[in-house]
């Protein structure tokens, strides 16, 4: 069984710059969630993603997009980047079916961008 | 305020004895409550997930939710220096495929050999 694997592990990026960061689910998962993770807290919901739609957001701007790819894969873009935008950013995969999650939500290693 | 509360820490206690870690909140629709570990700079890892108010035991760790207090626990009992790490709480209102985690900050814990 393959579990959630992100790239890239790291990254720094510039003011103004713009980001994708790249997740596969694992095996047999058809939901990929986003999370925000500054240093010192916990993870913030960015988005969800299900059958290649957004399916749910948290209180981010629009400059935060994801796309979900037909082999549940999914990715995340973060335009016009600011110095707040530096943290850890963590893809997590579960299974839905008929609605519900089966509620254990698997994370990857994360993403940690530092924006300069 | 804050949906979730935690207690950062830093907590160290030695190897060996039993560990208490908290969580707060304050949403009463919070119905699904989660225990993740997160080694440094690693992903979070699901420890434990239980539904409503009561107990659930897994090996050394010890899940409980009193859900009239909006009180939530984990217990480590003979704790070991490999659970050194930060012990994130997470709840959800409903187990609806959309439901977003809240998470609390997370309380880092250190096992003193």
């Amino acid at each position: 069984e393959t579990g959630v694997t992100q790239s890239p592990t790291h990254l720094i990026k510039t003011r103004g710059q713009q980001v994708t960061l790249r997740c596969s689910s694992q095996s047999g998962h058809n939901t990929v969630s986003w999370y925000q993770q500054a240093l010192g807290q916990g993870p913030q919901f960015i988005f969800q993603y299900y059958r290649e739609e957004e399916n749910g957001r948290g209180n981010f701007p629009p400059r935060f997009s994801g796309l979900q790819f037909p082999n549940y894969s999914s990715e995340l873009n973060v335009n016009a980047l600011e110095l707040d935008d530096s943290a850890l950013y963590l893809c997590a995969s579960s299974l839905v079916s008929s609605g519900r999650s089966t509620g254990e939500l698997f994370f990857g290693e994360g993403s940690r961008l530092t924006v300069l | 305020q804050k949906e979730v509360e935690q207690d950062p820490g830093p907590l160290s206690v030695p190897e060996g004895a039993i560990v208490s870690l908290n969580c707060t909140y304050s949403n009463s629709a919070f119905q699904y409550f989660m225990w993740y570990r997160q080694y440094s700079r690693k992903g979070p890892e699901l420890l434990m997930y239980t539904y409503s108010s009561g107990n659930k035991e897994d090996g050394r760790f010890t899940a409980q939710v009193d859900k009239s207090s909006k009180y939530i626990s984990l217990f480590i009992r003979d704790s070991q220096p490999s659970d050194s790490a930060t012990y994130l709480c997470a709840m959800t209102r409903s187990n609806f495929g959309n439901e977003k985690l809240t998470f609390g900050t997370g309380t880092r814990l250190t096992i003193i050999p």
